[in-house]
C-alpha cells in the first residue's frame, strides 16, 4: 500500500541533543511538508519541499533543519537550538507543491517527541 | 496572508443528532478549502475539499460542507453523528504552496 511512514512513533531527547525524525513516502509525490502540532494550536508549518534538493522555511523554522536528497525522503532534525521541542510532529506529502492542482496533502501518523 | 478561524474549541453532540462545525477563512482570491479529521495519536485524514463549482461538497463518512463566499465560511455538517465520529476536526485554506490550518474543533459524542 502506498503511504507515508514516520518513525519512530515516540522519541525522547535529552537536553542539548539533536534528534532526527524520519519521513518516507512511496506515493511518488514531489512535495513534502513538516508540521508541528501543539494542543490547541492546530498545525504550524516548519519546512516544506516542492522538489528534490530544494526546501523552504515555513512559519516556525527556527531550531529545525531538513534535507531533501531523495524524492521519497524528507528527514527533520530538531536541533538543540529549539528551546521547546516537545510536540507532535506530522509529515505530509502532495503530488505537486501547487495546491491548485486539485491534489490534497496526505499525512503520516506522526512522531511524538518528548524531552527527558 | 491567509487565515482560518474555527470558533468552537469543543462541541458535544448526542449520538444520532446533527452536527455543524464552523469554519471562517480569510483569503484574497478564490479559496481552496479542506476539512481534515484526526483521531488521537494519528495523522490527519482528508474528509472533503472545495476547489470550484458546486458550493455543496460531499465527502467521506457522510460529511458535507457548504462554501459561502458572502460569509467567508466553509462549515462542515453531518445529519446523524455516530460515536466513531468523535475526533478533532481541522479546516484549512490553501495558499500558493502551503496550507494554513485552523486550531481545530474537538468533537465529543455523548450516548
Amino acid at each position: 500500500d502506498g503511504g507515508i511512514t514516520q518513525s519512530p512513533k515516540y522519541l525522547f531527547r535529552k537536553e542539548g541533543q539533536n534528534v532526527t525524525l524520519s519521513c518516507e513516502q512511496n506515493l511518488n509525490h514531489d512535495a513534502m511538508y513538516w508540521y508541528r502540532q501543539d494542543p490547541g494550536q492546530g498545525l504550524r508549518l516548519i519546512y516544506y519541499s516542492q522538489i528534490v534538493n530544494d526546501f523552504q522555511k515555513g512559519d516556525i523554522a527556527e531550531g529545525y533543519s531538513v534535507s531533501r536528497e531523495k524524492k521519497e525522503s524528507f528527514p527533520l532534525t530538531v536541533t538543540s537550538a529549539q528551546k521547546n521541542p516537545t510536540a507532535f510532529y506530522l509529515c505530509a506529502s502532495s503530488i505537486t507543491g501547487k495546491v491548485d492542482s486539485n491534489q490534497p496533502q496526505h499525512f503520516g501518523d506522526g512522531t511524538r517527541l518528548s524531552i527527558l | 496572508a491567509q487565515s482560518v478561524t474555527q470558533p468552537d474549541i469543543h462541541i458535544t453532540v448526542s449520538e444520532g443528532a446533527s452536527l455543524e462545525l464552523r469554519c471562517n477563512y480569510s483569503y484574497g482570491a478564490t479559496p481552496y478549502l479542506f476539512w481534515y479529521v484526526q483521531s488521537p495519536g494519528q495523522g490527519l485524514q482528508l474528509l472533503l475539499k472545495y476547489f470550484s463549482g458546486d458550493t455543496l461538497v460531499q465527502g467521506i463518512k457522510g460529511f458535507e460542507a457548504e462554501f459561502k463566499r458572502s460569509q467567508s465560511s466553509f462549515n462542515l455538517r453531518k445529519p446523524s453523528v455516530h460515536w466513531s465520529d468523535a475526533a478533532e476536526y481541522f479546516c484549512a485554506v490553501a495558499g500558493y504552496s502551503t496550507l494554513t490550518f485552523g486550531k481545530g474543533t474537538m468533537l465529543l459524542v455523548s450516548p
